[in-house]
């Protein structure tokens, strides 16, 4: 199984400051057919996941634009511009390259 | 707008099968894989396998001697049975729709329900 590990694993910040999340795959999520299925979801308390971001930067229709995700290969990172009191909550990333599928550990986002 | 309903037995004794349904409400199952995923209270997410409309499936090697996905496209469902479950089942379980030409756009996600395995 590919192992996804994300840092930090909390993530205290300042209203209308910046966060920026890591996730690294212990092997390269390149598929063979050239995509990168890398996703990003925000769960909030007593809620089902939320999809941010998929293929590594593509955000979902509705997202905030101060979500922003980059990276290649085997390392990855969500971007948070100015963090909202609705950010707080826990981010995963997950890999859809191969089966299983499987995700880090989690990032809780909290306010300081 | 689609949305997807799950139910099923919350309370269930070890060595009992886990049953859930997801009902597809607003779409078609078709163009899309349907998975399950389940949570451990406070804990991280772990995908359980998913179907496709065809009734195609990939599953969890970690429990795909206990797991059997289905589909039912005449009643947009699918179902999750897992079976001879231990305590270790415990957990919030979850619907949910990815886009097959995104894959891991995992975009529409069931309510949850948990399911507590006790003696």
């Amino acid at each position: 199984d590919i192992v996804m590990t994300q840092t930090p694993l909390s993530s205290p910040v300042t209203l209308g400051q910046p966060a920026s999340i890591s996730c690294r795959s212990s092997q390269s999520l390149v598929h063979s057919d050239g995509n990168t299925y890398l996703s990003w979801f925000q769960q909030r308390p007593g809620q089902p996941p939320r999809l941010l971001i998929y293929k590594i930067y593509n955000r979902v229709s509705g997202v905030p634009d101060r979500f922003s995700g980059s990276g290649a290969g085997t390392d990855f990172t969500l971007k948070i511009s100015r963090v909202e009191a609705e950010d707080v909550g826990v981010y995963y990333c997950m890999q859809a390259t191969q089966f299983p599928r499987t995700f880090g550990q989690g990032t809780k986002v909290e306010i300081k | 707008q689609v949305q997807l309903q799950q139910w099923g037995a919350g309370l269930l004794k070890p060595s009992e099968t886990l049953s859930l349904t997801c009902t597809v409400y607003g779409g078609s199952l078709s163009g899309f894989y349907w998975s399950w995923f389940r949570q451990p209270p406070g804990k991280g997410l772990e995908w359980i396998g998913e179907i496709n409309h065809r009734g195609g499936t990939n599953y969890n090697p970690s429990l795909k001697s206990r797991v059997t996905i289905s589909v039912d496209t005449s009643k947009s469902q699918f179902s999750l049975k897992l079976s001879s479950v231990t305590a270790a089942d415990t957990t919030v379980y979850y619907c949910a729709r990815e886009i097959i030409v995104a894959r891991g756009a995992f975009d529409i996600w069931g309510q949850g329900t948990m399911v507590t395995v006790s003696s």
